[in-house]
């Protein structure tokens, strides 16, 4: 079965560092790869996506991700935090194709601090 | 920009009753679903819904479960006779053709 592995549960970093948030994926074929992010309060808001092509995607709010056949991971990365950024991070993978029903990990909380 | 929206924001309900979460998927929009997050834990998938039909359930959706898409414009949730253990983030999506799937804000449903 499919699976998605957020090791960090929990990161703190400073306003204005850098940051890499790690996504593990158990799938035995190409995947399609999502993280999200939820605000607090807020609901899921996609922030990017890898489907096919080149293997640093771009998305909103300054984030990257890198997908890395060879590690079977797609980490997130932005080059400066800022205080909002300060949410809740979830990678998914599309386990299903026909249905396209996603396969979360189990999220990272991320802290910012001044 | 177009979005899925989602009422009750927050339902509070006793334990036995039934409640009806509600959704109004992105309108041009064909496959629609349910995921629920229990406090502290993953997002996970209920149920998808497909041409008027149940396409996909997960073990989780029970007969207590049950959804529906009476108009052209919502889908909804019904949960027959609540449980304590359904106390959940209830969160409805929907997508075109493509595979991404776009969230709704969220009913949080908290079991009494």
């Amino acid at each position: 079965a499919q699976s998605v592995t957020q090791p960090d549960i929990h990161i703190t970093v400073s306003e204005g560092a850098s940051l890499e948030l790690r996504c593990n994926y158990s799938y035995g074929a190409t995947p399609y790869l999502f993280w999200y992010v939820q605000s607090p309060g807020q609901g899921l808001q996609l922030l990017l996506k890898y489907f096919s092509g080149d293997t640093l995607v771009q998305g909103i709010k300054g984030f990257e991700a890198e997908f890395k056949r060879s590690q079977s991971s797609f980490n997130l990365r932005k080059p400066s935090v800022h205080w909002s950024d300060a949410a809740e991070y979830f990678c998914a993978v599309v386990s299903n194709f026909g249905n396209e029903k996603l396969t979360f990990g189990t999220g990272t909380r991320l802290t910012i601090i001044p | 920009e177009p979005e899925v929206t989602q009422t009750p924001s927050h339902q509070v309900t006793q334990m036995g009753q039934e409640v009806i979460l509600r959704c109004v998927p992105i309108s041009n929009h064909l496959y629609f679903y349910w995921y629920r997050q229990i406090l502290g834990q993953k997002v996970e998938f209920l149920v998808s819904f497909y041409n008027n039909e149940i396409s996909e359930k997960s073990e989780i959706f029970d007969d207590q479960f049950s959804v529906e898409r009476p108009d052209g414009s919502n889908f909804t949730l019904k949960i027959r006779s609540t449980k304590l253990e359904d106390s959940a983030m209830y969160f409805c999506a929907s997508r075109a053709q493509g595979v991404t799937c776009f969230f709704g804000q969220g009913t949080r449903l908290t079991v009494v």
